[in-house]
């Protein structure tokens, strides 16, 4: 089975911290990918990588950065926490050639107090 | 983008078949009709996609209507373990980039 994982279930900060989100498949998939789930707006896209040191930002990149120095592992970075930034943080892995079926990790739910 | 429209809820009875519409009157000739559902405390998991022909996986099948305005998922038989938000999402293939997730269908289901 592809196991996508996410280094927290919950996690808690302040604002102004730089926090980092990690996740990591194991099925070797080209593409990852970084979604915050909101009530009322859905899934929104942060970030997603086509390969290792790929990068293209999605709808909504303001306040975030990522890393992709391996091929299984995608970071995504809050440089500077701020409150607006609650919120559930999904991960995400597919292959190109079935990009019809993207995996997730169980999410991060992230609160900055 | 082509827009989805999907039922905020619905409910259904244990063990019943279920049909979870969703309308797609923008739809352009590449696109793909997607479902995910989301289970509580989860992320999301691929459900089915098809084009134009009526599909059928170990999950669920999807129907979609000769003009492809529309599309719907049935659960034949469905389970506690099926209570979850369904969402209906169009996209190209190949496709870059997301899925673009709307608000879905809570299904509840009563035993």
């Amino acid at each position: 089975d592809v196991k996508v994982t996410q280094s927290s279930r919950y996690l808690v900060k302040r604002t102004g911290e730089k926090v980092f989100l990690e996740c990591v498949q194991d099925m070797d998939h080209e593409n990852m990918f970084w979604y915050r789930q909101d009530p009322g707006l859905g899934l929104r896209l942060i970030y997603f990588s086509y390969d290792v040191k790929m990068k293209e930002k999605g709808d909504i990149p303001e306040g975030y950065s990522v890393s992709r120095e391996k091929k299984e592992r995608f970071s995504l970075i809050l440089e500077s926490a701020s409150t607006n930034q609650t919120s559930m943080y999904l991960c995400a892995s597919n292959h190109p050639s079935s990009d019809y079926e993207q995996y997730f990790g169980p999410g991060t739910r992230l609160t900055v107090t | 983008d082509a827009k989805t429209t999907q039922p905020n809820s619905m409910e259904s009875n244990e063990e019943e078949p279920v049909h979870l519409p969703c309308n797609h009157s923008t739809i352009s000739g590449t696109d793909y009709i997607h479902w995910y559902r989301q289970l509580p405390s989860q992320g999301p998991e691929y459900v089915i996609h098809g084009l134009t022909s009526n599909v059928n996986n170990r999950m669920a099948s999807l129907a979609i209507a000769e003009d492809r305005k529309s599309s719907t998922l049935i659960l034949h038989r469905a389970t506690l373990r099926d209570a979850a938000v369904y969402y209906c999402i169009l996209r190209a293939h190949p496709g870059l980039g997301d899925m673009r997730f709307g608000a879905g269908t809570r299904l509840t289901v009563k035993p």
